[in-house]
Parts: C-alpha cells; sequence; structure tokens
C-alpha cells in the first residue's frame, strides 16, 4: 500500500534560519505529491504539490522537488518567519477511489515552531 | 467566497450520546471525505463519498456514519459505539474529475469532547 513518512517534530527554529522538513513515500503508481499546512486551530491548507518527477512546487516561499529517484518530496524555505509557526503535512494522491477522485495518504505530521 | 462549513467549533458530549458534526460546502464539490486526527497520528480517513446517495467506508469507520443527501452536504454521526470519540474532526471536498492532482479543501475542523 501507499505510506507518506515524515521527519519526527517538533522542530524548532530561530526567525530567518533555514528549513527543511524531509519527507518520503511508498506508492505503488505515480503519485502526485502535495504539502499542507495547519495553523493552529484550523483545518488544512494547501501550500505546495508538484504532479511528476522532477517537478518543483513553491508558494509564500516554500520549495519542494519530486525526486522519484529517492521518492522524496522535501520542503525547505531558506529564511523562515514566526508566521509560518504551523504543523505541515506531506501526502500523495494515487489510490483510485472512483468517479474520477482519488485519496490521499498523508504523513503523520511535523510541528515547526519559529521563535523571534 | 466558496468553502467548507464545519460546525460546530467546540462540541462537548457525555458517554453514550450520539452526537451529529456539520459538514456544508458551497464549492460544488462532488467528492466529500471525512477525517480524525489525534496527536501525533496525523489523519486518518472515516467515510467519503463521491457522489449524493452513496458513501464508502475509509480506514477507520467502526463507530461511525454518514449520509449524503445532498451535494453540498456531508454530515458525520459518532454513535456511542466509537470507544474513542474525543478528536479533532476535518471534512474536506474536492472537485470529481481532475485526477490525481486535485487538491483537497479543508473546513477548520470540529472539536469534539467526550466525558
Amino acid at each position: 500500500g501507499n505510506s507518506v513518512t515524515q521527519m519526527e517534530g517538533p522542530v524548532t527554529l530561530s526567525e530567518e534560519a533555514f528549513l527543511t522538513i524531509n519527507c518520503t513515500y511508498t506508492a505503488t503508481g505515480y503519485p502526485s505529491l502535495f504539502w499542507y499546512v495547519q495553523y493552529p486551530g484550523e483545518g488544512l491548507q494547501l501550500l505546495l504539490k508538484a504532479t511528476k518527477a522532477d517537478d518543483k512546487g513553491s508558494n509564500k516561499g516554500f520549495e519542494a522537488t519530486y525526486r522519484k529517484e529517492t521518492t522524496s518530496f522535501h520542503l525547505e524555505k531558506g529564511s523562515v518567519q514566526v508566521s509560518d509557526s504551523a504543523v505541515y503535512f506531506c501526502a500523495l494522491s494515487d489510490e483510485y477511489s472512483g468517479a474520477g477522485s482519488y485519496q490521499l495518504t498523508f504523513g503523520k505530521g511535523t510541528k515547526l515552531s519559529v521563535i523571534p | 467566497d466558496g468553502g467548507i462549513t464545519q460546525s460546530p467549533k467546540y462540541l462537548f458530549r457525555k458517554e453514550g450520546q450520539n452526537v451529529t458534526l456539520s459538514c456544508e460546502q458551497n464549492l460544488n464539490h462532488d467528492a466529500m471525505y471525512w477525517y480524525r486526527q489525534d496527536p501525533g497520528q496525523g489523519l486518518r480517513l472515516i467515510y467519503y463519498s463521491q457522489i449524493v446517495n452513496d458513501f464508502q467506508k475509509g480506514d477507520i469507520a467502526e463507530g461511525y456514519s454518514v449520509s449524503r443527501e445532498k451535494k453540498e452536504s456531508f454530515p458525520l454521526t459518532v454513535t456511542s459505539a466509537q470507544k474513542n470519540p474525543t478528536a479533532f474532526y476535518l471534512c474536506a471536498s474536492t472537485r470529481g474529475g481532475q485526477g490525481r492532482n486535485s487538491p483537497l479543501h479543508f473546513g477548520n475542523g470540529t472539536r469534539l469532547t467526550v466525558t
């Protein structure tokens, strides 16, 4: 079956530090890959996505590259801000669930805290 | 603006009572999902529905029930058979027919506490 493994948190960084959150996956087909972010007390929001090998997704200064050879989709940001404090989820879409929709498989999430 | 509305934000119930969580979307999405979120466990799929009047069990459906009488609405009932119902519940939707690239849109969740 499909699975997503994220680095365990929590991760605590100082403002303007470099961020990497590792994500590796196992999939039987050719998945699309996503990063979602969850701010305290809220639902998840799509942060970025990549749909095929070597694609780079980017948004709000965050980037992730779809690496098929290493089955990875690591999230990076060059300079984090206090407002980036949240839980980050890596996910893949590969399992067909009917009527043109695919199920997402999520990692367990990585909590990021950025301190001033 | 279109979106997904979950209500209420906080819900408290006594053990042994059934409780229904509301989820309404005005995105005209075909597919809707219910997830449960527990600390350190990520998101686990409870039920999903691709079209009106049809739904399927997810990974942890025991103790839960759903209905899909309207495209816009997908309420979740947590029954007294659910052994550990206290959790954060998230509703999501996506447009069908978009393939594997279609992202999920989430509501802001309902935090259920059963004592």
